[in-house]
This record gives C-alpha cells, sequence and structure tokens, in this order.
C-alpha cells in the first residue's frame, strides 16, 4: 500500500465552481499536512500548510484534515483559469531534526473560462 | 529577491555520460534537496545536504552523487547516465521551521538517449 494516494485528474470544471482536491494517508506519524500548487513547466510551490485536524483557511483556499480518517482535502471556491495546475499534497512526521517530505503524485486542475 | 536557480534547463546526453546538474539559491538556507519528478510517481528525493561539507542519501540515490562546498551551491553528479534517469530534476532549500517549507526551483528536464 502506498504512503499517499491522490487521484492524478484530470479535473475539468467551469469558471466559478467549488473545487475539492483530497489526498489519503496511511502513516499515522504524519504530523504535518501541506498543499504545493504547480503550473506547468515550473517548480512547486507551498499553498497552504496545516499541523492539526479540522480546517484552515486563506481567501479562496480551505485545507481540512481527518487525521482519524487519514484524509486531506483542498477546496477552492471561486476557481478561476489561473488556478489550473497541479496540486500536490506532502505530509512530514514531526518538527525535530529532518523529516523528509512524502508527496503525493499530484492532481491536475483545469479551469476553463 | 532570494531565488533559486537551476541549470541547464533543458539538457539531452547519451548513456553512459557523466551530466552535472547545477543549483543555486540565494536564499542562505542550510538544507538543500534534489529531487526527481516522474509521471505517476510524484516527486522522490535523491540527496540532501545539511550545510557544508555534510550529504545525505534519499530514496533514490544510486547512480547519483552531490557535493556542497558552500552554502549557495548543490551540484547534482550522474556519474554515468541512463535511460532510466530520463526526468525532471528539482532542486530545493530550506530553513528547518515548522513548517520546513521547501523552496523549489524550476526544474531540470533531462533526457538520455
Amino acid at each position: 500500500q502506498k504512503e499517499v494516494e491522490q487521484d492524478p485528474g484530470p479535473l475539468s470544471v467551469p469558471e466559478g465552481a467549488i473545487v475539492s482536491l483530497n489526498c489519503t494517508y496511511s502513516n499515522s506519524a504524519f504530523q504535518y499536512f501541506m498543499w504545493y500548487r504547480q503550473y506547468s513547466r515550473k517548480g512547486p510551490e507551498l499553498l497552504m500548510y496545516t499541523y492539526s485536524s479540522g480546517n484552515k483557511e486563506d481567501g479562496r483556499f480551505t485545507a481540512q484534515v481527518d487525521k482519524s480518517s487519514k484524509y486531506i482535502s483542498l477546496f477552492i471556491r471561486d476557481s478561476q483559469p489561473s488556478d489550473s495546475a497541479t496540486y500536490l499534497c506532502a505530509f512530514r512526521k514531526m518538527n525535530t531534526g529532518f523529516q523528509k517530505l512524502v508527496f503525493g503524485t499530484g492532481t491536475r486542475l483545469l479551469v476553463s473560462p | 529577491d532570494a531565488e533559486i536557480t537551476q541549470s541547464p534547463r533543458h539538457k539531452i546526453t547519451e548513456t553512459g555520460r557523466q551530466v552535472t546538474l547545477a543549483c543555486h539559491q540565494t536564499w542562505n538556507h542550510n538544507n538543500m534537496f534534489w529531487y526527481r519528478q516522474d509521471l505517476g510517481h510524484g516527486l522522490r528525493l535523491i540527496h540532501y545536504s545539511y550545510g557544508v561539507q555534510d550529504t545525505n542519501k534519499g530514496e533514490v540515490s544510486d547512480g547519483y552523487s552531490v557535493s556542497r562546498s558552500n552554502t549557495e551551491d548543490l551540484p547534482l553528479t550522474l556519474e554515468s547516465a541512463a535511460s532510466s534517469q530520463t526526468s525532471v530534476y528539482f532542486c530545493a532549500s530550506s530553513v528547518l521551521a515548522p513548517t520546513d517549507t521547501q523552496y523549489f526551483g524550476p526544474g531540470t528536464r533531462l533526457t538520455v538517449l
């Protein structure tokens, strides 16, 4: 079983739609949960991170973590064509010392005007 | 502005040749990383470094080496390129903070014929 599962998409939505991107994970030691956005031919950039279960909101983006179900989500409200990118979930075990990031394979999102 | 750069952006080489990919960051970060990104596998860690003269193997280090002689640079060397090393390579740097936010370079697309 893979440590992280993420649907590769592509997910196609019209402009203005609410988008839900999801990852499941199997390692209960993961404590930090991140979403990276990667535009075509570019490097990933950190979009959001959360530490605990619950929701964290930043503008049109909401990150949700359910540790009991080992499930994280990223919601995008009022999606824009500029949101078209690949979204990678990432996980990290703990704060002390080096702990590598474990990435999902990414979900490609296409927002059409 | 601080940044992280990679060169070359595109490289075509032949099987058996030695190839070096450059990574340079002006963030003054101690931690630097090399990843490869392949369809269906996501980002996989090749090597990482905590600081000058420190290097460590990641999960897919066979056939690759790095050296860290200063804070700014972490070149990645493919000793004898193989077709299986055709990939997109990303360099990243970070400060070991609660989120361990990693800042990625633009990537190098390497083709081994």
